[in-house]
């Protein structure tokens, strides 16, 4: 089954600096990538997608990239602010299957000091 | 704007409880999720259910039931409550990504279980 790899574990960084999160998935037939964010006692949202068939997303400040043959993507935060500050999970799952799985990676704590 | 609400933000049980954790979704979606979220190890999925009455099994199904008799509503049962099993409980949705619905997941705000 899919098994998805999340490093760092926490990251520090300063405020203004870039922020990188990577992920490694295991199933080469996992077609869609999406990213949580998760405030300290909210739930996690979808901050940004990417499906197999694109390389790149952005967003504002925010950008993913997928390297399919690798088998990882990353998220990219730009100029980070102190409310980047969160848990932030990746996950893989198959599209268009009825079941529309996510396998989650185990989290990074970001922290953005002012 | 999708809404996914659980029955409790905060439950405290005792050993040996049944224990009830609900979940409504008002998006008409065919996929419903439980997970539970402990620190270090991310979210983990319990069951899930891509239509009424199916359920399947996910990573850590032992000790817990669940039931799904109307599209809009996952149940979550501990048949005996263990202290093993207090944790952050997080319900989520989706649609099955036809007819151009994206297959986003979207949160309940969890449901956090001390069993003493």
């Amino acid at each position: 089954g899919e098994n998805v790899e999340q490093h760092p574990s926490t990251l520090s960084v300063q405020e203004g600096d870039s922020a990188v999160i990577k992920c490694t998935y295991s199933d080469s037939a996992s077609n869609y990538f999406p990213w949580y964010k998760q405030e300290l006692g909210k739930r996690p949202q979808l901050i940004i997608d990417i499906r197999s068939n694109v390389g790149e997303k952005k967003d504002q400040r925010i950008a993913v990239t997928l390297n399919k043959t690798a088998k990882h993507f990353s998220l990219h935060i730009t100029e980070t602010q102190p409310e980047d500050s969160a848990v932030y999970f990746c996950a893989a799952s198959r599209y268009g299957g009825s079941q529309g799985n996510l396998i989650f990676g185990k989290g990074t704590k970001l922290s953005v000091k002012p | 704007d999708v809404k996914v609400t659980q029955s409790s933000r905060y439950l405290v049980k005792r050993t040996g409880e049944k224990v009830f954790l609900e979940c409504v979704q008002d998006m008409d979606h065919e996929n419903m999720f439980w997970y539970r979220q402990d620190p270090g190890l991310g979210l983990r999925l319990i069951y899930f259910s891509y239509d009424v009455k199916m359920k399947e099994k996910g990573d850590i199904p032992e000790g817990y039931s669940v039931s799904r008799e109307k599209k809009e509503r996952f149940s979550l049962i501990l048949e005996s409550a263990s202290t093993n099993q207090t944790s952050m409980y997080l319900c989520a949705s989706s649609s099955r990504g036809y007819r151009g619905r994206k297959e986003t997941q979207y949160f309940g705000p969890g449901t956090r279980l001390l069993v003493l």
